[in-house]
Protein backbone atom coordinates (compact mmCIF):
# COMPACT_ATOMS: atom_id res chain seq x y z
CA UNK A 1 0.00 0.00 0.00
CA UNK A 2 1.20 3.98 -0.19
CA UNK A 3 2.69 5.47 2.70
CA UNK A 4 4.17 8.44 3.70
CA UNK A 5 6.39 8.52 6.75
CA UNK A 6 7.82 11.19 8.76
CA UNK A 7 10.31 9.29 10.86
CA UNK A 8 9.76 11.45 14.13
CA UNK A 9 6.75 12.27 15.50
CA UNK A 10 8.55 15.13 17.12
CA UNK A 11 11.88 16.37 17.44
CA UNK A 12 13.31 18.99 19.93
CA UNK A 13 17.06 21.04 19.36
CA UNK A 14 18.46 23.45 20.86
CA UNK A 15 18.43 27.00 19.43
CA UNK A 16 21.33 27.76 16.66
CA UNK A 17 21.51 23.94 15.92
CA UNK A 18 20.25 22.32 12.22
CA UNK A 19 16.99 20.74 12.59
CA UNK A 20 16.93 18.20 9.98
CA UNK A 21 13.26 15.78 9.31
CA UNK A 22 13.09 13.17 7.38
CA UNK A 23 10.06 11.91 4.94
CA UNK A 24 9.98 8.73 3.82
CA UNK A 25 7.19 6.84 1.03
CA UNK A 26 6.86 3.50 -0.84
CA UNK A 27 4.76 3.06 -3.81
CA UNK A 28 4.54 6.39 -5.05
CA UNK A 29 5.73 7.85 -7.90
CA UNK A 30 5.76 11.23 -7.05
CA UNK A 31 6.55 13.99 -9.81
CA UNK A 32 6.45 16.60 -6.96
CA UNK A 33 7.34 16.63 -3.49
CA UNK A 34 5.97 19.86 -0.69
CA UNK A 35 7.02 21.07 3.02
CA UNK A 36 4.40 22.63 4.72
CA UNK A 37 4.43 24.38 8.37
CA UNK A 38 1.62 23.91 10.37
CA UNK A 39 1.04 25.46 13.64
CA UNK A 40 -1.57 24.86 16.19
CA UNK A 41 -5.17 25.21 15.16
CA UNK A 42 -4.12 27.11 11.71
CA UNK A 43 -4.02 26.06 8.25
CA UNK A 44 -0.69 24.61 6.54
CA UNK A 45 1.51 27.36 5.10
CA UNK A 46 3.51 26.24 2.02
CA UNK A 47 7.46 26.21 2.33
CA UNK A 48 9.02 24.66 -0.21
CA UNK A 49 8.34 22.39 -3.72
CA UNK A 50 11.17 20.19 -4.87
CA UNK A 51 10.61 18.02 -8.34
CA UNK A 52 11.83 14.88 -8.95
CA UNK A 53 14.48 15.84 -11.03
CA UNK A 54 15.77 18.02 -8.63
CA UNK A 55 18.49 16.95 -6.22
CA UNK A 56 18.28 20.22 -3.55
CA UNK A 57 16.05 23.40 -3.49
CA UNK A 58 16.92 26.48 -1.31
CA UNK A 59 14.99 29.22 0.49
CA UNK A 60 16.79 31.11 2.92
CA UNK A 61 17.51 29.38 5.94
CA UNK A 62 15.46 25.94 4.10
CA UNK A 63 17.19 23.66 2.46
CA UNK A 64 15.59 20.48 0.90
CA UNK A 65 16.71 17.33 -1.33
CA UNK A 66 14.95 14.60 -2.93
CA UNK A 67 16.34 11.13 -3.60
CA UNK A 68 13.56 9.72 -5.79
CA UNK A 69 16.37 5.95 -5.39
CA UNK A 70 16.50 6.07 -1.92
CA UNK A 71 12.52 7.44 -1.48
CA UNK A 72 13.36 10.29 0.70
CA UNK A 73 13.18 13.72 1.05
CA UNK A 74 15.47 15.42 4.13
CA UNK A 75 14.31 18.92 5.16
CA UNK A 76 17.16 21.09 7.02
CA UNK A 77 16.26 24.41 8.99
CA UNK A 78 19.69 25.92 9.53
CA UNK A 79 20.90 28.49 12.64
CA UNK A 80 17.36 27.45 14.14
CA UNK A 81 15.36 29.43 16.24
CA UNK A 82 12.68 29.07 18.89
CA UNK A 83 9.80 30.81 15.64
CA UNK A 84 10.86 27.91 13.86
CA UNK A 85 8.74 25.63 16.54
CA UNK A 86 5.82 24.08 14.53
CA UNK A 87 4.73 20.57 12.96
CA UNK A 88 6.35 20.34 9.52
CA UNK A 89 4.67 17.89 6.96
CA UNK A 90 5.73 16.59 4.08
CA UNK A 91 3.28 16.49 1.14
CA UNK A 92 3.22 14.69 -2.26
CA UNK A 93 1.86 15.13 -5.35
CA UNK A 94 1.90 11.62 -7.97
CA UNK A 95 2.49 11.84 -11.39
CA UNK A 96 -1.53 10.33 -12.27
CA UNK A 97 -3.08 12.88 -9.67
CA UNK A 98 -1.13 15.94 -9.54
CA UNK A 99 -4.21 17.77 -7.98
CA UNK A 100 -4.34 15.53 -5.18
CA UNK A 101 -1.76 16.26 -2.30
CA UNK A 102 -1.02 13.58 0.06
CA UNK A 103 0.33 14.48 3.57
CA UNK A 104 2.82 13.02 5.62
CA UNK A 105 1.35 12.88 9.91
CA UNK A 106 4.09 15.63 9.98
CA UNK A 107 6.94 15.61 12.79
CA UNK A 108 6.72 18.56 15.15
CA UNK A 109 9.73 20.37 16.14
CA UNK A 110 10.40 22.47 19.54
CA UNK A 111 13.56 24.34 19.42
CA UNK A 112 14.47 25.96 22.88
CA UNK A 113 16.28 28.51 23.66
CA UNK B 1 -1.83 40.23 0.75
CA UNK B 2 -4.74 38.26 -0.73
CA UNK B 3 -5.71 35.22 1.76
CA UNK B 4 -8.25 32.33 1.90
CA UNK B 5 -11.11 33.19 4.03
CA UNK B 6 -13.60 30.97 5.71
CA UNK B 7 -16.78 30.86 7.51
CA UNK B 8 -18.04 30.07 10.29
CA UNK B 9 -14.84 29.36 12.15
CA UNK B 10 -16.58 27.03 14.17
CA UNK B 11 -19.80 25.27 13.65
CA UNK B 12 -21.72 23.04 15.97
CA UNK B 13 -24.22 20.81 14.69
CA UNK B 14 -26.05 17.59 15.75
CA UNK B 15 -25.82 14.47 13.68
CA UNK B 16 -28.29 14.08 10.90
CA UNK B 17 -28.02 17.61 10.26
CA UNK B 18 -26.76 19.19 6.78
CA UNK B 19 -23.71 21.52 7.31
CA UNK B 20 -22.43 24.01 4.68
CA UNK B 21 -18.93 25.10 5.07
CA UNK B 22 -17.95 28.38 3.15
CA UNK B 23 -15.02 29.73 1.43
CA UNK B 24 -13.50 32.63 -0.55
CA UNK B 25 -10.31 31.46 -2.13
CA UNK B 26 -7.49 34.06 -3.80
CA UNK B 27 -9.31 35.77 -6.22
CA UNK B 28 -6.95 34.66 -9.48
CA UNK B 29 -6.81 31.26 -8.50
CA UNK B 30 -8.14 28.33 -10.86
CA UNK B 31 -7.92 25.24 -8.54
CA UNK B 32 -9.74 24.86 -5.49
CA UNK B 33 -9.73 22.16 -2.78
CA UNK B 34 -11.10 21.39 0.57
CA UNK B 35 -9.36 18.82 3.51
CA UNK B 36 -9.95 17.74 6.71
CA UNK B 37 -7.90 17.31 9.73
CA UNK B 38 -9.82 15.46 12.51
CA UNK B 39 -8.14 16.35 16.12
CA UNK B 40 -4.40 15.19 16.70
CA UNK B 41 -3.93 13.23 12.98
CA UNK B 42 -3.19 14.16 9.15
CA UNK B 43 -4.56 16.51 6.91
CA UNK B 44 -6.61 14.30 4.40
CA UNK B 45 -7.11 15.50 0.93
CA UNK B 46 -11.15 15.55 -0.30
CA UNK B 47 -11.83 17.20 -3.06
CA UNK B 48 -9.94 19.52 -5.90
CA UNK B 49 -12.14 21.35 -8.46
CA UNK B 50 -11.37 22.68 -11.47
CA UNK B 51 -13.15 24.89 -14.04
CA UNK B 52 -16.80 23.72 -12.14
CA UNK B 53 -16.08 20.33 -12.02
CA UNK B 54 -14.30 17.86 -9.46
CA UNK B 55 -11.03 16.95 -10.72
CA UNK B 56 -10.32 14.26 -7.85
CA UNK B 57 -11.56 13.19 -4.96
CA UNK B 58 -11.15 10.39 -2.24
CA UNK B 59 -12.37 7.96 -0.58
CA UNK B 60 -13.54 9.79 1.90
CA UNK B 61 -15.63 12.15 -0.45
CA UNK B 62 -18.75 10.08 -0.56
CA UNK B 63 -22.37 10.89 -1.35
CA UNK B 64 -23.01 12.77 1.86
CA UNK B 65 -20.04 15.14 0.63
CA UNK B 66 -20.82 17.78 -2.28
CA UNK B 67 -19.01 20.86 -3.38
CA UNK B 68 -20.03 24.08 -5.59
CA UNK B 69 -18.75 26.65 -6.87
CA UNK B 70 -22.65 28.79 -6.35
CA UNK B 71 -20.48 32.50 -8.31
CA UNK B 72 -17.79 34.06 -8.83
CA UNK B 73 -15.80 33.89 -5.37
CA UNK B 74 -17.54 31.22 -3.06
CA UNK B 75 -16.30 27.64 -2.64
CA UNK B 76 -18.79 25.87 -0.61
CA UNK B 77 -18.97 22.00 1.25
CA UNK B 78 -21.88 20.38 1.86
CA UNK B 79 -22.44 17.43 4.21
CA UNK B 80 -25.45 16.82 3.58
CA UNK B 81 -26.12 13.96 7.14
CA UNK B 82 -23.83 14.43 9.54
CA UNK B 83 -22.25 11.89 11.73
CA UNK B 84 -20.45 12.17 14.34
CA UNK B 85 -17.01 11.14 12.53
CA UNK B 86 -17.48 14.11 10.64
CA UNK B 87 -16.08 16.14 13.22
CA UNK B 88 -13.19 17.61 12.30
CA UNK B 89 -10.82 20.58 10.74
CA UNK B 90 -12.14 21.46 7.36
CA UNK B 91 -9.47 23.62 5.50
CA UNK B 92 -9.93 24.72 2.01
CA UNK B 93 -7.39 25.21 0.04
CA UNK B 94 -6.93 27.08 -3.33
CA UNK B 95 -3.93 27.55 -6.29
CA UNK B 96 -3.32 28.75 -9.69
CA UNK B 97 -2.08 26.12 -11.03
CA UNK B 98 -2.56 22.18 -10.05
CA UNK B 99 -1.10 22.21 -6.39
CA UNK B 100 1.47 19.58 -7.55
CA UNK B 101 3.31 22.25 -9.15
CA UNK B 102 2.35 25.43 -7.59
CA UNK B 103 1.45 27.01 -3.97
CA UNK B 104 -1.10 26.05 -2.54
CA UNK B 105 -2.68 28.71 0.27
CA UNK B 106 -5.06 27.21 2.66
CA UNK B 107 -7.47 29.09 4.69
CA UNK B 108 -7.78 29.04 8.55
CA UNK B 109 -10.11 26.69 8.48
CA UNK B 110 -13.62 25.39 9.73
CA UNK B 111 -14.05 23.38 12.94
CA UNK B 112 -16.98 21.21 12.96
CA UNK B 113 -18.22 19.44 15.71
CA UNK B 114 -20.93 16.83 15.45
CA UNK B 115 -22.85 15.90 18.63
Amino acid sequence: SQKIEQNSEALNIQEGKTATLTCNYTNYSPAYLQWYRQDPGRGPVFLLLIRENEKEKRKERLKVTFDTTLKQSLFHITASQPADSATYLCALAPYSSASKIIFGSGTRLSIRP
Amino acid sequence: EPEVTQTPSHQVTQMGQEVILRCVPISNHLYFYWYRQILGQKVEFLVSFYNNEISEKSEIFDDQFSVERPDGSNFTLKIRSTKLEDSAMYFCASSVGLAGVDTQYFGPGTRLTVL
